[in-house]
């Protein structure tokens, strides 16, 4: 069975700074789907980022980016000009291409972004 | 654009009393639609999830069931709740051509 590691249960980061967040997981197939969410607050879950596997470019949207290593299984999202506003638990997630409709997620990462 | 609501948005019910969750979307046709729990300090667990009205796929075997009466609407239920039972619960919705999931506002469970 899938599954994905958070290995950092707690990050904080100054206003303004980069910060990364780290992502492992396990799967024998090729061909998989990752994915980023944000839940502030509020609870709800917020898509921040997602990756095809088959794709070796790294997705970026605005600030936020991923450094994608196929080989290693690392997920890591970097969180550039931290805004008081990216404080949330992050979670990384995995979905099989095909087959099980589940997406499998980590544990979570608590950022705090300190003024 | 697509609008997944769930309600009630918090809910305090004895153990032993029966329980009703409703989750609809908007915007979109035939959604595979998906409940996840949310234990304290963990990540999500898929508990249900469908893709057409009437078919229901159970990923964990619990005190809890699912029914689909309607294209976009998606309901959890219990007969009778236990403590274990509490937690806070995610309605999602997606699609064949999109592999991500988008999430509702959840509903808050205690269970006492």
């Amino acid at each position: 069975a899938q599954t994905v590691t958070q290995s950092q249960p707690e990050m904080s980061v100054q206003e303004a700074e980069t910060v990364t967040l780290s992502c492992t997981y396990d799967t024998s197939e090729s061909d998989y789907y990752l994915f980023w969410y944000k839940q502030p607050p509020s609870r709800q879950m917020i898509l921040v980022i997602r990756q095809e596997a088959y794709k070796q470019q790294n997705a970026t949207e605005n600030r936020f980016s991923v450094n994608f290593q196929k080989a290693a299984k690392s997920f890591s999202l970097k969180i550039s000009d931290s805004q008081l506003g990216d404080a949330a638990m992050y979670f990384c997630a995995y979905k099989d291409q095909g087959g099980s409709e589940k997406l499998v997620f980590g544990k979570g990462t608590k950022l705090t972004v300190n003024p | 654009s697509q609008t997944i609501h769930q309600w009630p948005a918090t809910l305090v019910q004895p153990v032993g009393s029966p329980l009703s969750l409703e989750c609809t979307v908007e915007g979109t046709s035939n959604p595979n639609l998906y409940w996840y729990r949310q234990a304290a300090g963990r990540g999500l667990q898929l508990l249900f999830y469908s893709v057409g009205i009437g078919q229901i796929s159970s990923e964990v075997p619990q005190n809890l069931s699912a029914s689909r009466p309607q294209d976009r609407q998606f309901i959890l239920s219990s007969k009778k709740l236990l403590l274990s039972d509490s937690g806070f619960y995610l309605c999602a919705w997606g699609s064949r051509g999109l592999y991500e999931q988008y999430f509702g506002p959840g509903t808050r469970l205690t269970v006492t």
